[in-house]
C-alpha cells in the first residue's frame, strides 16, 4: 500500500515570498490532515478536510494561509506571504475515518521550510 | 476540541530502565490513539484505546485505558534505544472527530 505523498521535502524562502506544498493521501482516506510542527513542539493541526469539504480550521492563519482538497483527494497548502515565524515542518497525513470511529492517521514525510 | 495533559514532557533512562508517560484529562475522552515520532520523523501510529478499562499490550509496551475514559499511560519495559523518541497521546472526540496533539514526552535512552 502506497503511503501518504508529499512535495517538496525541503523548501527554502525568503520572507514575503508564497510557497505551496501539496500531498496525495493514501487511496480511499477521507479524511486529511495538515499540521504545522515547529521545531521541538508537537504537531498543530492547521486545517482538517473530510473528502473535499472543510470540517475544522479553526487554528488555520486564514489571511496568509489557504488550503483545498481537489475532487476530495488531493490537497494543496499555501502560504502567502510567508513569515520568519512560519519555518517548520508541514505534514500531511490520511485516514480512513468510518461513522464515528476514527481510524490511525498515517503521516508523510513532511516539508520542511524555512523562511529567511 | 478536548484537550489532555501529558507527563512528564521529559523522560531520560538508562538503557534497560522502564518508562511511563500519562494522559489526563478533565473530561471523558470517547477514544485515544498513541503516536511515536522519532526525532527527525514523522508520528506513526502506535494504538487506539476505545474501552473503557483498556489494557493492549504489544510486546514491551503496555498501554492502559482508564476506567472513566480521563486517564491513559503508556509503559515500556526495559527500554532500548530503539525506543527513543516522542510519545504522543492524541484524544479523539468532539463533532469533528479532531486528531489534536499536545506536546507530548520525549523519552531519551541512555546505552
Amino acid at each position: 500500500e502506497a503511503g501518504v505523498a508529499q512535495s517538496p521535502r525541503y523548501k527554502i524562502i525568503e520572507k514575503r515570498q508564497s510557497v505551496a506544498f501539496w500531498c496525495n493521501p493514501i487511496s480511499g482516506h477521507a479524511t486529511l490532515y495538515w499540521y504545522q510542527q515547529i521545531l521541538g513542539q508537537g504537531p498543530k493541526l492547521l486545517i482538517q478536510f473530510q473528502n473535499n469539504g472543510v470540517v475544522d480550521d479553526s487554528q488555520l492563519p486564514k489571511d496568509r494561509f489557504s488550503a483545498e482538497r481537489l475532487k476530495g483527494v488531493d490537497s494543496t497548502l499555501k502560504i502567502q506571504p510567508a513569515k520568519l515565524e512560519d519555518s517548520a515542518v508541514y505534514l500531511c497525513a490520511s485516514s480512513l475515518r468510518q461513522w464515528r470511529m476514527n481510524t490511525e492517521a498515517f503521516f508523510g514525510q513532511g516539508t520542511r521550510l524555512t523562511v529567511v | 476540541g478536548q484537550q489532555v495533559m501529558q507527563i512528564p514532557q521529559y523522560q531520560h533512562v538508562q538503557e534497560g530502565e522502564d518508562f511511563t508517560t500519562y494522559c489526563n484529562s478533565s473530561t471523558t475522552l470517547s477514544n485515544i490513539q498513541w503516536y511515536k515520532q522519532r526525532p527527525g520523523g514523522h508520528p506513526v501510529f502506535l494504538i487506539q484505546l476505545v474501552k473503557s478499562g483498556e489494557v493492549k499490550k504489544q510486546k514491551r509496551l503496555t498501554f492502559q485505558f482508564g476506567e472513566a475514559k480521563k486517564n491513559s499511560s503508556l509503559h515500556i519495559t526495559a527500554t532500548q534505544t530503539t525506543d527513543v523518541g516522542t510519545y504522543f497521546c492524541t484524544p479523539i472526540g468532539g463533532s469533528n472527530y479532531k486528531l489534536t496533539f499536545g506536546k507530548g514526552t520525549l523519552l531519551t535512552v541512555n546505552p
